[in-house]
């Protein structure tokens, strides 16, 4: 089945400390993307990648990375987070020749 | 550039009756248009595409969308709201700007059902 994963489903951390929510689709995608929904903001985009080690900053970036060595896995890093990232995180893959978007179920993380 | 504007943040609807939800956008190219919708505590799952194979575009449970050129619009409509429509829908254009793909999303419309 074609689909992009996302893990963890949910997360509660603190302040500081480093956490990673991985991706991966199957679908052979080379764009993907990770946005943050939060209320009365709809989807604001951090990060996309173009491809494998090829990536850019969207609409939100600051206070996240990301990397891209293979092309099914697109993870999102936050080094030192802070509680104004609580938030649901969502990733999505690109494909076909009209843009249809694919995306995880998404990330509920909470940073106390 | 590519912007989308969804110009109600809520509409609100009784059961039975026709739902209309408006989006306009701007484009330098020829933009691929896309709602989406979103149930409470769900993911994002589209509803239906325009790809410039057809204007009046059908999607899933009933809704359609009408892609109108002249007036920059993709407003998505259903004839007779159900209670389970009750979610919040997302309008996104994708266009090709510089070789790249990507997307923009509108900042959503919550669609209230009343019984």
């Amino acid at each position: 089945e074609a689909q992009v994963t996302q893990n963890p489903r949910y997360l509660i951390t603190v302040t500081g400390k480093k956490l990673t929510v991985t991706c991966s689709q199957n679908m052979n995608h080379e764009y993907m993307s990770w946005y943050r929904q939060d209320p009365g903001l709809g989807l604001r985009q951090i990060y996309y990648s173009m491809n494998v080690e090829v990536t850019d900053k969207g609409d939100v970036p600051e206070g996240y990375k990301v990397s891209r060595k293979e092309k099914r896995n697109f993870p999102l890093i936050l080094e030192s987070p802070s509680p104004n990232q609580t938030s649901l995180y969502f990733c999505a893959s690109i494909g076909g020749y009209y843009n249809e978007q694919f995306f995880g179920p998404g990330t509920r993380l909470t940073v106390l | 550039a590519q912007s989308v504007t969804q110009l109600d943040s809520h509409v609100s609807v009784s059961e039975g009756t026709p739902v209309l939800l408006r989006c306009n956008y701007s484009s330098s190219y020829s933009p691929s248009l896309f709602w989406y919708v979103q149930h409470p505590n769900k993911g994002l799952q589209l509803l239906l595409k325009y790809t410039s194979a057809a204007t009046l575009v059908k999607g899933i449970n009933g809704f359609e969308a009408e892609f109108k050129k002249s007036e920059t619009s993709f407003h998505l409509t259903k004839p007779s709201a159900h209670m389970s429509d009750a979610a919040e829908y997302f309008c996104v254009v994708s266009d090709r700007s510089g070789g790249s793909y990507i997307p923009t999303f509108g900042r959503g419309t919550s669609l209230i059902v009343h019984p």
